[in-house]
Formats: structure tokens, C-alpha cells, sequence
């Protein structure tokens, strides 16, 4: 099936330091949302999208809906211990109600 | 509290035996979701419903089965015809009010045996 291109694919960070990671599609899409998902469990919902270029804010989470309806971003500013999981953007266009996923981003923090 | 349950959160299977996962939500979301997930690889469609009584076949559909009598419950059969079916599965249900979101149960890890 069709995916989004999610990169990169794993980062390896200092504690404090801020974090960027981004989706880009060859369809347009009408949402896109960001989750998380920490060993053994389900992905938690972080930021949802809705309007070409919404640029949507959760504590130290930024999101962005490219203005092209193409691409999206998340930043994580001043990152800490608890951010470690991986990071899957999802975007979904109206024709069908499905989720197109990307592969995911590892955040790992080195010690 | 409201939510989506998976259960068993892990499960054994023997070769040649069908197993189910159950999925339970009680958000009042009409459309439910199973994914299948495989070690370091993104979520992967295996059937969606969009609504009680109807449900259909995603990307890798074979070798599963569902079944949808209730809007409340969306239970995956995994059958002795899918070959390789260790990995963990995820099930969803999308909210529709307004702006969709799709929202995840834990999740349920299958090994063979």
C-alpha cells in the first residue's frame, strides 16, 4: 500500500536539545496527524491538522500542515527523557477515510 | 473512563490454530480499524469497518478475518492460513465529530509457538 515518506528514520539527540522530523506525500491530503508510541503499546495522538498551513502548538510540540497539503512537520522543542518513542505522522485524504502511515521516527536521547 | 480495549496484551499461537483478538470501544465510534505492526516497521492495514454489519479488506487482508455484529466490538480472527502472523496488532476507532482523529487501543502481541 501507499505510504508517506518519513524521515529520518531514527535521531539520536542530547538531552535539552530540540528535535524536527517531517512527512512528505506525493498525494494531497485533507488531515494530518501526529502520534506516539512508546515499547508495547498503542500510538497516543499528539497533534491533528486540518487547513493547509495550520501551524498547531501541544507544550513543547509544534506541528505544521505544509502549505502544498503535502508535507508536514513536528518539532519538539528542549526535549526530555519521556520523549523517547517513536513518532509516526499519518495523513488521510477525504475520498476515503483511510490512513496513509509514515515508517516512523526513533528518538533516542544519549545519556 | 471511555476507550478503546484489545485483549489478551499477549498471545500464543500453535501452528495450525486460529486465534481471535478482541476489541472493544465504548467512544461511539461507527468506523474501527485493525492494523498489524512488525518490528521497526510502520502500521500496516489489515481490515477496516466503516459501520456495524459491513467491514472491508485493507492492504493485507490474507490470511485474517473480522467480523462486525456490534458497533461496539471489532474482533480479529488471525487463521492457520496466515503463514507468518508474529507481530503486535493494533486496533482503532475514528471519531467523526467534526474532525476525524483516530484513536488506539494498547495493542495485543501475537508469537507462535
Amino acid at each position: 500500500g501507499q505510504q508517506l515518506n518519513q524521515s529520518p528514520q531514527s535521531m539520536f539527540i542530547q538531552e535539552g536539545e530540540d528535535v524536527s522530523m517531517n512527512c512528505t506525500s506525493s498525494s494531497i491530503f485533507n488531515t494530518w496527524l501526529w502520534y506516539k508510541q512508546d515499547p508495547g503499546e498503542g500510538p497516543v495522538l499528539l497533534i491533528a491538522l486540518y487547513k493547509a498551513g495550520e501551524l498547531t502548538s501541544n507544550g513543547r510540540l509544534t506541528a505544521q500542515f505544509g502549505i502544498t497539503r503535502k508535507d508536514s512537520f513536528l518539532n519538539i522543542s528542549a526535549s526530555i527523557p519521556s520523549d523517547v518513542g517513536i513518532y509516526f505522522c499519518a495523513g488521510q485524504s477525504k475520498s476515503n477515510y483511510q490512513l496513509i502511515w509514515g515508517a516512523g521516527t526513533k528518538l533516542i536521547i544519549k545519556p | 473512563d471511555g476507550g478503546i480495549t484489545q485483549s489478551p496484551k499477549y498471545l500464543f499461537r500453535k501452528e495450525g490454530q486460529n486465534v481471535t483478538l478482541s476489541c472493544e470501544q465504548n467512544l461511539n465510534h461507527d468506523a474501527m480499524y485493525w492494523y498489524r505492526q512488525d518490528p521497526g516497521q510502520g502500521l500496516r492495514l489489515i481490515y477496516y469497518s466503516q459501520i456495524v454489519n459491513d467491514f472491508q479488506k485493507g492492504d493485507i487482508a490474507e490470511g485474517y478475518s473480522v467480523s462486525r455484529e456490534k458497533k461496539e466490538s471489532f474482533p480479529l480472527t488471525v487463521t492457520s492460513a496466515q503463514k507468518n502472523p508474529t507481530a503486535f496488532y493494533l486496533c482503532a476507532s475514528l471519531d467523526r465529530g467534526g474532525n476525524e482523529k483516530l484513536f488506539f487501543g494498547s495493542g495485543t502481541q501475537l508469537s507462535v509457538l
